[in-house]
């Protein structure tokens, strides 16, 4: 597609429930990445995948938190039994890399995550 | 580690004044990348710029300037004549190997007609 793809734009849950979602990288974009951000604050790095490389899950928060990426294209974080505190706007990106000369990380237009 | 500082909160400015806004960085890296993200009021981070570190050319896109300087690790951007469309959350990033993004707290600009 032309742009990073998220979905579901919006999502209200209830405590304790497991919710996922989705995102779907630009065509041929090698590297895709999950941020979230909490109200007013700023963003905060969860999960990297590279290629066929293991992924850098240094910033998910609990193991509540997980994320796959199916054929080296679209990805899935999956947030199990929410807590109010999972509440933000998850926003992913993808990227071609630093082979790119002057290409950055694309964002998509995220999933604002409610738990009530 | 790595480190973003954007020291300030928000700018406050009439429309056509100029605002700077800065950014500081620390990284042991002698590779890496700087950029700079605009997040507007319907909350689509935007790219603007990316710097490579060993690029230190400053550069000019518009009402927009970036002025990179390894020697004092900032990274700091110009809008020139302001408008109220520019009214937005500005990220300044610092990546190594163009893994883990980490962004600066945000600088909120509000441009007042």
């Amino acid at each position: 597609g032309a742009g990073v793809s998220q979905s579901p734009s919006n999502k209200v849950t209830e405590k304790g429930k497991d919710v996922e979602l989705r995102c779907d990288p630009i065509s041929g974009h090698t590297a895709l990445y999950w941020y979230r951000q909490s109200l007013g604050q700023g963003l905060e790095f969860l999960i990297y995948f590279q290629g066929n490389s293991a992924p850098d899950k240094s910033g998910l928060p609990s193991d509540r938190f997980s994320a796959e990426r199916t054929g080296g294209s679209v990805s899935t974080l999956t947030i199990q039994r929410t807590q109010q505190e999972d509440s933000a706007v998850y926003l992913c990106a993808s990227s071609l890399g630093p082979d790119s000369p002057r290409d950055g990380y694309t964002f998509g237009s995220g999933t604002r995550l409610t738990v009530v | 580690a790595q480190k973003v500082t954007q020291a300030q909160t928000e700018i406050s400015v009439v429309e056509k004044e100029d605002v700077t806004l800065d950014c500081v960085y620390e990284t042991r890296d002698t590779t890496y990348y700087l950029f700079w993200y605009k997040q507007p009021p319907s909350g689509e981070l935007v790219f603007l710029i990316r710097r490579n570190s060993f690029d230190e050319q400053n550069e000019i896109s518009g009402r927009y300037s970036w002025n990179f300087q390894k020697s004092t690790s900032s990274f700091n951007f110009t809008i020139t004549a302001s408008q109220v469309v520019d009214s937005a959350v500005y990220f300044c990033a610092l990546s190594d190997s163009w893994g883990k993004l980490q962004f600066g707290a945000g600088t909120q600009v509000v441009v007042t007609p």
